[in-house]
């Protein structure tokens, strides 16, 4: 099964208004991402939490993690058309057996409308 | 600009045919990822090497291969054994396991007609 798994599944709002999406998964990690592709692209990375780490901010992002509730939430804030995407976390497992293999939700659609 | 490539873009296969698809990355980073991704759904893991003559499966590695000769490339061979083969594949690359962000190629969609 996935480790780490996005909601709500899909995500509509309008312009200038924030986002909120959530990642929960199974397993001790060392790290938290999350991800952003945009339709029939790659996957670019937006930000990188680590397990000691409670929040982190990069530009309208914010993200926080809750090791405790194996927890993460990406906020987005005065959201664009241009953030329209899909949003994913991967989390790197700290356990050895699974050393380097991040893993990725189902992701969190977002469409904003202008 | 150092970065990672994927090719074709598109790609149609027969039914019973080989076909590879070609990941090379310049960013002298030491891990090189395989995943899978069907429509409105989240990667899947399917081979991944974290160096040069070394590779391990993933999640659903079932009729694919992969070889990691270099480190530059790590090609994805989707093989007949694999009975459902339509989807978008996406290979990524990192510096070295945890703490460092994936860079992804822009995705080979592969179709079986």
């Amino acid at each position: 099964s996935q480790q780490g798994e996005e909601d709500p599944q899909a995500l509509s709002i309008q312009e200038g208004e924030n986002a909120t999406m959530n990642c929960s998964y199974k397993t001790s990690i060392n790290n938290l991402q999350w991800y952003r592709q945009n339709s029939g692209r790659g996957l670019v990375h937006l930000i990188l939490i680590r397990s000691n780490e409670r929040e982190k901010h990069s530009g309208r992002l914010r993200v926080t993690l809750d090791t405790s509730k194996k927890s993460s939430s990406l906020l987005i804030t005065a959201s664009r058309a241009a953030d329209t995407a899909s949003y994913f976390c991967a989390t790197d497992p700290t356990d050895n057996t699974n050393a380097g293999k991040s893993t990725f939700g189902d992701g969190t659609t977002l469409t904003v409308k202008p | 600009d150092g970065g990672i490539t994927q090719s074709p873009k598109y790609l149609f296969r027969k039914e019973g045919q080989n076909v590879t698809l070609s990941c090379e990355q310049n960013l002298n980073h030491d891990a090189m990822y395989w995943y899978r991704q069907d429509p409105g759904q989240g990667l899947r893991l399917i081979y991944y090497s974290q160096i040069v003559n070394d590779f391990q499966k993933g999640d659903i590695a079932e009729g694919y291969s992969v070889s990691r000769e270099k480190k530059e490339s790590f090609p994805l061979t989707v093989t007949s054994a694999q009975k459902n083969p339509t989807a978008f594949y996406l290979c990524a690359s990192l510096q070295g396991a945890g703490n460092t962000e994936a860079f992804f190629g822009q995705g080979t969609r592969l179709t079986v007609v």
